[in-house]
């Protein structure tokens, strides 16, 4: 069955360090990638997302994300930190095939100390 | 992106009785509405596929006699936790699904409790 994978459980940064999650997944044909984050006491917002073309994809908030199909990998990514990015970050996958339905990654839950 | 509402945010009930959620597109027509359920710490899981006008769909493993999903409207899907338990205790989640765009919007959740 495919799977998203987040590496990190919880990292915890000081403002202004950068800032990578790691996203993998496992289907091997067309996938369509997104980022979202759930800030505390909020609903998910989307940060990002991968349908095709450049695979370095920028979203709000001064993240970004690139996709790289030989390594299944879907990381996020951001310079400098602020202790307002603070949140779950969950990545998920959608095949193209299969309608709107995602799979989401188990989440890494984000600490910026300031 | 479409805007998101469920109602209650909040709920308490004791064991044996319904619980209905309702999941509301505030500036979007949704033909496609999903419902999750989140456990604390873990990630999302899809509990089913909210079709306006027709039967949902079901994912594995998901009682559809026992969390009844109606999508009457292109603004409205309902949840309802029949009979609930307090293994049913968990924060559930709906979202809409922007074909165009292709893309889901989330909705602020439901924390069930189940004494």
């Amino acid at each position: 069955a495919q799977s998203v994978s987040q590496h990190n459980h919880h990292v915890i940064l000081s403002e202004a360090a950068s800032l990578e999650l790691g996203c993998n997944y496992s289907y091997g044909g067309t996938v369509n990638l997104f980022w979202y984050v759930q800030y505390p006491g909020q609903h998910l917002q989307l940060l990002l997302k991968y349908f095709s073309g450049d695979p370095l994809v920028k979203g709000i908030k001064g993240f970004e994300a690139e996709f790289i199909k030989s390594k299944f990998s879907f990381n996020l990514r951001k310079p400098s930190v602020q202790w307002s990015d603070t949140a779950e970050y969950f990545c998920a996958v959608k095949r193209p095939t299969q309608g709107g339905k995602l799979i989401f990654g188990q989440g890494t839950e984000l600490s910026v100390k300031p | 992106g479409a805007v998101v509402s469920q109602h209650p945010s909040r709920v308490i009930c004791k064991s044996g009785t319904s619980v209905k959620i309702e999941c509301r597109s505030l500036d979007f027509q949704a033909t496609t509405m999903f419902w999750y359920r989140q456990f604390p710490k873990q990630s999302l899981m899809l509990m089913a596929t909210s079709n306006e006008g027709s039967k949902a769909t079901y994912e594995q493993g998901v009682e559809k006699d026992k969390f009844l999903i109606n999508h009457a409207s292109l603004t409205l899907s309902t949840l309802t936790v029949t009979s609930a338990h307090p293994e049913d205790s968990s924060f559930y989640i709906c979202s809409v699904w922007d074909r165009d765009a292709d893309t889901q919007y989330f909705g602020p959740g439901t924390r069930l409790t189940v004494l």
